[in-house]
């Protein structure tokens, strides 16, 4: 089993809805995570980190469920820019686990 | 932050031969990552590099294969020694500023 596993999609979102996925990781004893956002051949960077309480960044929800031992991202009101790979980031002891990645892909 | 240089970005390389990726970060830092990234796959740590001590390799990863150097706090190499086409990857290093993770542009290799 890996370590942290994403449904890969794609994800085909109208302009302006809503889209959210999920993010299941294995060790129990993960302290943080984050979600990293990947654009066709280019570097992975964060675009956000996720707290137990849950997170809103604009139209960016981050939540996290501990005791499920998942984590989820919500976009609302998608943009044509919001295209891309999202990789779920967990940090176990040091150590960066990563999803391979949803891809999301938001149409006109 | 960190603002990290790699390069080249790109190359492809005949089997059997060595590259060479460079990666320059714009501020001093203990640690610098290598990974791999294949398609459609997640990004799997090579090595961790520490400046003056040799580099921490992963399961499944030698030194023999894929030797690191870190001469200073600012910068790393990572090469790829006796290449296959099973080494046709993306390969990207990385520094960690808090807990955020930087990464370099990746190295976009093909081995032929």
């Amino acid at each position: 089993r890996k370590e942290v596993e994403q449904d890969p999609g794609p994800f085909n979102v109208p302009e302006g809805a809503t889209v959210a996925f999920n993010c299941t990781y294995s060790n129990s004893a993960s302290q943080s995570f984050f979600w990293y956002r990947q654009d066709c051949r280019k570097e992975p960077k964060l675009l956000m980190s996720v707290y137990s309480s849950g997170n809103e960044d604009g139209r960016f929800t981050a939540q996290l469920n501990r005791a499920s031992q998942y984590i989820s991202l919500l976009i609302r009101d998608s943009k044509l820019s919001d295209s891309a790979t999202y990789l779920c980031v967990v940090n176990s002891w040091g150590k960066l686990q990563f999803g391979a990645g949803t891809q999301v892909v938001v149409t006109p | 932050s960190a603002v990290i240089s790699q390069k080249p970005s790109r190359d492809i390389c005949q089997r059997g031969t060595s590259l060479t990726i460079q990666c320059q970060v714009d501020s001093q830092v203990t640690m610098m990552f290598w990974y791999r990234q294949q398609p459609g796959q997640s990004l799997t740590l090579i090595a961790t590099a520490n400046q003056g001590s040799e580099a921490t390799y992963e399961s499944g990863f030698v030194i023999d294969k894929f030797p690191i150097s870190r001469p200073n706090l600012t910068f790393s190499t990572l090469t790829v020694s006796n290449m296959s086409p099973e080494d046709s990857s993306i390969y990207l290093c990385s520094v960690e500023v808090g807990f955020e993770a930087f990464f370099g542009q990746g190295t976009r290799l093909t081995v032929v």
